[in-house]
């Protein structure tokens, strides 16, 4: 099992330009994640999906879009790029309906310049 | 609203010696769960261990424990006999399982150094 996976690991973006960040994970886990890490700020929480076709806000929504099309699959997207958006992005999974541990994916570092 | 609280932010122990983290959580909720998360340098999070709020008994693994107490809202951490590989920011996180969605509030982290 590859367990959670992000793609890229790394990306610079110009203010304003988009992107879209990959999260796959393998272990049929029926909720995932999307958390921003920043220095000194722990992780936050930005969206989540607790099945397939639904999402949810989390602590830090905004300027970010996310879509649950497939279960095995969660993306964030970033529709006009800040610098205040300049963070690493960690995705996570879990089985669901009861609360078990998070799996996390490696993270991806974006640098919005 | 959930949050937990991790006062420490950086602690330096010469190898060898224990060292204790810090946890303190706020909830409403009656269920809830708390966990540990290790990130070490190369930058991955590491789960460590899950409690649940019915049980407040103390968990030991190797050379790390738990003390869970609910009266004082607390889910401290110890490394005992603390090595080089420990060095790694450590995080306390909290789930009120009511929500349903699972998601963790995470403290701000405690950076440990272990210096050899």
């Amino acid at each position: 099992n590859a367990g959670v996976t992000q793609t890229p690991k790394f990306r610079v973006l110009k203010t304003g330009q988009s992107m879209t960040l990959l999260c796959a994970q393998d272990m049929n886990h029926e909720y995932m994640y999307w958390y921003r890490q920043d220095p000194g700020m722990g992780l936050r929480l930005i969206h989540y999906s607790v099945g397939e076709g639904t999402t949810a806000k989390g602590e830090v929504p905004d300027g970010y879009n996310v879509s649950r099309l497939k279960k095995q699959n969660f993306l964030l997207g970033l529709e006009s790029a800040a610098p205040s958006q300049t963070s690493v992005y960690f995705c996570a999974s879990s089985y669901g309906r009861e609360v078990y541990e998070q799996y996390f994916g490696p993270g991806t570092r974006l640098t919005v310049t | 609203a959930q949050k937990v609280t991790q006062a420490q932010t950086e602690i330096s122990v010469v190898e060898k010696e224990d060292v204790t983290l810090d946890c303190v959580y706020e909830t409403r909720d009656t269920t809830y769960y708390l966990f540990w998360y290790k990130q070490p340098p190369s930058g991955e999070l590491v789960f460590l261990i899950r409690r649940n709020s019915f049980d407040e008994q103390n968990e030991i693994s190797g050379r790390y424990s738990w003390n869970f107490q609910k009266s004082t809202s607390s889910f401290n951490f110890t490394i005992t006999a603390s090595q080089v590989v420990d060095s790694a920011v450590y995080f306390c996180a909290l789930s009120e399982a009511t929500e349903g969605n699972n998601r963790l509030a995470f403290g701000k982290g405690n950076q440990v150094v272990v210096i050899p």
